[in-house]
């Protein structure tokens, strides 16, 4: 059964500072994975899809990197500005299975 | 192009009452899947349905049910709520042969 962890699970940073938030997942074969941003109360706001043939994908200041053989993700925030600040879920998704989170990074960026 | 959208937004329910809450995919999409994301956690999946026809339940009692109409909305059904059902309901749809999923705004229910 794939289990997936996201940690730390809170993070507090100042505005400007680059950031990396980690996600590990139980199973290495994975078909891709995908990280999201969520904002309190809201839906999910795909960010980042990485297939599994995959190294990294990058979206202006962000960048996910995949090690599925360690089964790891990470995704990096660079210059990080208070409208970042949400909650951060990573979700792997293997062929037919259905997709499975973790519990999610609450990114504060504080002015 | 319109996201995946899903009404109502926000509801109130009574414990014992029974809610339908509905998802329409984004044009071309043929594949639907249901979450239910409590207070702190990741979302956990309920239900996908491929072309009208279930793919995956995940594991939830069955008072929960859901089904795909033929322009491939979607309907969840949850019988005789409990306390516990409150929760944010999310919808996803995913084009074909992509494995990406995006998703609705989702509804927030709370059971009373």
């Amino acid at each position: 059964k794939q289990e997936v962890t996201q940690i730390p699970a809170a993070l507090s940073v100042p505005e400007g500072e680059n950031l990396v938030l980690n996600c590990s997942f139980t199973d290495s074969a994975i078909y891709n994975l995908q990280w999201f941003r969520q904002d309190p109360g809201k839906g999910l706001t795909s960010l980042l899809l990485i297939q599994s043939s995959q190294r990294e994908q990058t979206s202006g200041r962000l960048n996910a990197s995949l090690d599925k053989s360690s089964g790891r993700s990470t995704l990096y925030i660079a210059a990080s500005q208070p409208g970042d600040s949400a909650t951060y879920l990573c979700a792997v998704h293997s062929g037919n299975t259905p997709l499975v989170f973790g519990k999610g990074t609450r990114l504060s960026v504080i002015a | 192009d319109a996201g995946v959208t899903q009404s109502p937004t926000h509801l109130i329910k009574t414990r014992g009452q029974q809610v339908t809450l509905r998802c329409s995919p984004i044009s071309g999409h043929k594949s639907v899947s249901w979450y239910q994301q409590v207070l702190g956690q990741g979302p956990q999946f309920i239900f996908q349905y491929y072309e009208k026809e279930e793919r995956g339940r995940g594991n939830f009692p069955d008072r929960f049910s859901a089904r795909q109409f033929p322009n491939y909305s979607s309907e969840l059904n949850v019988n005789a709520l409990l306390l516990g059902d409150s929760a944010l309901y999310l919808c996803a749809s995913s084009p074909p042969g992509t494995g990406k999923a995006f998703f609705g705004q989702g509804t927030r229910l709370t059971v009373v």
